[in-house]
This record gives structure tokens, C-alpha cells and sequence, in this order.
């Protein structure tokens, strides 16, 4: 079974450029989410999907950061514009429906913002 | 509001001796209660969770840890430490019912000696 996939892996950018995030669930994991995790610390949820609805975006900036999931499947994170505290890894996880104890996590994407 | 302490910054233990990683957690009502490792450059993999049952729960590679609601802990453990443990270790706490969000703790570095 293909794994939780993310890109890019790496990213830089300087302070007020944007920058997004892609996601590939596991096929059939209705239930997606996007970890921050900063450097030193455990990963803090952004936000999480059921399918295409968000079901608890309440720590997600939304004057900078916006997630999108269409079809139900992939999805993209975005910030714009970028700060210098956004310098984190980006986790995106995904979870059957019902199941929500075990997450399945993709590599991340390390991004540092300059 | 939940919460989960991992009063460890790093765990230094020698191959072949027993090891246990620290938690203890907070919420409201029943307690889903997680681990998870991550290694250099991978994504986090799940290990072992309590939900309800036993209060020893064993897990992947060998661990297991033990659910002590008196003293809202869930502590890692493991009989005999190999070198290939060393890794980030993260507890992770969600409410059991009617709880969205998984709260993660800052992690526990563990460290085995050959």
C-alpha cells in the first residue's frame, strides 16, 4: 500500500513570498490533515478534513494560511505571505473514516522561510 | 483542554537495557492515548495506542506502554533497548468522545549506546 505523499520535500523562500504545500492521501483515508511542526516541538494540527469538509480549523492563521480539498482527495496548504516564525516542517496525515487514532504520515515538507 | 507532558528532553539508555519514555497527559473525559516515533528525515509511524481494555498495550518493534489513569500517565516502554531504537518519540492524547483533535507532546529523544 502506497504511503502518504507530500511535495515538494524542501522549500525556501524569503519573508512575504507565498508558497504551497500538495498532499496525497492513502487511497480511501477520507479524513486528512496538516500538521506544523516547528523545530523542537510536536506537530500542532492546522487543519483537518472529512472528505472535502473542514471539521476543525480553529489553530490555523487564517489571514496567511488557506487548505483546500476538492475532490476529496489530494489537497494543497498555502501561505501567503510568508513570516519568518512559518519556518517549520509542514506534516500532512491521513486517517479511515472512523478511525481516527491511527494517523498515517506523510515524509513533510521542511520549509524555510528567509 | 487536553494537553500532554513529556518531562524528558532526552532519554540515554544502553543497548540491551530496559528503557521507558515518559508521559503524562490531561483531558476532560476518556483519554485515546498514543505513541509515535520519528526517525531522521521520515515522517512520524505509529507505534501503539490505548483506547480502552487492558492497560497494557503492546505496539510495533517491541514496545509497549502501560495506561495508569490514577496518575494520568502512559508511559513507553520497552524490555531490552537495541541501538536502532534511537529516534524522536512522541505521546499524543485525544478526547474519547466527541473529541476531533490530537494534541501532541514536545517529544522525547531517545539515545541507546552500543
Amino acid at each position: 500500500e502506497a504511503g502518504v505523499a507530500q511535495s515538494p520535500r524542501y522549500k525556501i523562500i524569503e519573508k512575504r513570498q507565498s508558497v504551497a504545500f500538495w498532499c496525497n492521501p492513502i487511497s480511501g483515508h477520507a479524513t486528512l490533515y496538516w500538521y506544523q511542526q516547528i523545530l523542537g516541538q510536536g506537530p500542532k494540527l492546522l487543519i483537518q478534513f472529512q472528505n472535502n469538509g473542514v471539521v476543525d480549523d480553529s489553530q490555523l492563521p487564517k489571514d496567511r494560511f488557506s487548505a483546500e480539498r476538492l475532490k476529496g482527495v489530494d489537497s494543497t496548504l498555502k501561505i501567503q505571505p510568508a513570516k519568518l516564525e512559518d519556518s517549520a516542517v509542514y506534516l500532512c496525515a491521513s486517517s479511515l473514516n472512523g478511525r481516527p487514532y491511527e494517523q498515517y504520515f506523510g515524509p513533510g515538507t521542511r520549509l524555510t522561510v528567509t | 483542554a487536553q494537553s500532554v507532558a513529556q518531562p524528558e528532553d532526552q532519554v540515554n539508555v544502553a543497548e540491551g537495557n530496559p528503557l521507558t519514555v515518559k508521559c503524562t497527559y490531561s483531558v476532560s473525559g476518556n483519554p485515546y492515548l498514543f505513541w509515535y516515533v520519528q526517525y531522521p528525515n521520515r515522517g512520524l509511524q505509529f507505534l501503539l495506542k490505548y483506547i480502552t481494555g487492558d492497560n497494557l498495550v503492546k505496539g510495533s518493534y517491541g514496545f509497549e506502554a502501560e495506561f495508569n489513569k490514577s496518575q494520568t500517565s502512559f508511559h513507553l516502554k520497552k524490555p531490552s533497548a537495541l541501538v536502532s531504537d534511537s529516534a524522536l518519540y512522541f505521546c499524543a492524547v485525544r478526547e474519547g468522545t466527541g473529541g476531533f483533535k490530537t494534541i501532541f507532546g514536545a517529544g522525547t529523544r531517545l539515545f541507546v549506546k552500543a
